[in-house]
């Protein structure tokens, strides 16, 4: 299957400072990416929908402004949290939409936890 | 997209077959059902999809009524590594699968 390298797996930082994440389709490319958090035992939660060359759709509740996400080129979307806080410690996944074998799947990449302290 | 319905956890036990229900009573014609399942702290991987045939590929089996508003995915000899959270979603699939909300999905734990 098509390979989705999500980067960095961790990160702690501290309150106030912006982390990026990145997020790279590696065989692939991939004009539409989505975000997703994901707190501890919960189901995933998809924050926003990427589109190559455009801005992203940001769900209802998600801050557009706390969340940036840039998806500058056909193999890569990266979200950056701005001004982090502790609230924002959670699971962020991305997933890229493939074609394969006549029908459109999402793969995922691995997970970047975030920890803010 | 239409929601789901699953029971929040499961046993099976290694080496039996492991049978994952899904209600989705408010399905539409032109929606497919697909599952996903995520191994502890890893992204989500994709199983299987189906729109009103049974499916059968390497990893499982997805079985869908003939009314369509349930589907079962079977892993046909379960393992150890296939204790995982399984998700059955609902979405406009085949040339736009478009954005997959997940539930609350089936927590299956294998045992030995």
């Amino acid at each position: 299957g098509a390979v989705v390298s999500q980067h960095p797996s961790r990160v702690i930082c501290k309150s106030g400072t912006s982390v990026k994440i990145e997020c790279r389709s590696l065989d692939f490319q991939a004009t539409t990416m989505f975000w997703y958090r994901q707190f501890p035992k919960k189901s995933l939660m998809l924050m926003a929908t990427s589109n190559e060359g455009s801005k992203a759709t940001y769900e209802q509740g998600v801050e557009k402004d706390k969340f940036l996400i840039n998806h500058a080129s056909l193999t890569l979307s990266t979200l950056t949290v701005t001004s982090a806080h502790p609230e924002d410690s959670s699971f962020y996944i991305c997933s890229a939409r493939v074609r394969d074998r006549g029908y459109e799947k999402l793969f995922f990449g691995s997970g970047t936890q975030l920890s803010v302290l | 997209d239409a929601k789901t319905t699953q029971p929040p956890s499961m046993d099976c036990a290694e080496g039996r077959a492991a049978n994952l229900p899904c209600n989705h009573s408010t399905i539409s014609g032109n929606e497919y059902v697909y599952w996903y399942r995520q191994i502890h702290s890893q992204g989500p991987q994709y199983i299987i999809h189906g729109l009103k045939n049974n499916e059968t590929n390497e990893m499982a089996s997805l079985i869908i009524t003939e009314d369509r508003k349930s589907s079962t995915l079977i892993l046909p000899h379960a393992t150890l590594r296939d204790t995982a959270v399984y998700y059955c979603i609902v979405t406009l699939g085949g040339g736009n699968t478009g954005k997959l909300i997940f539930g609350q999905g089936t927590t299956l734990q294998v045992k030995p």
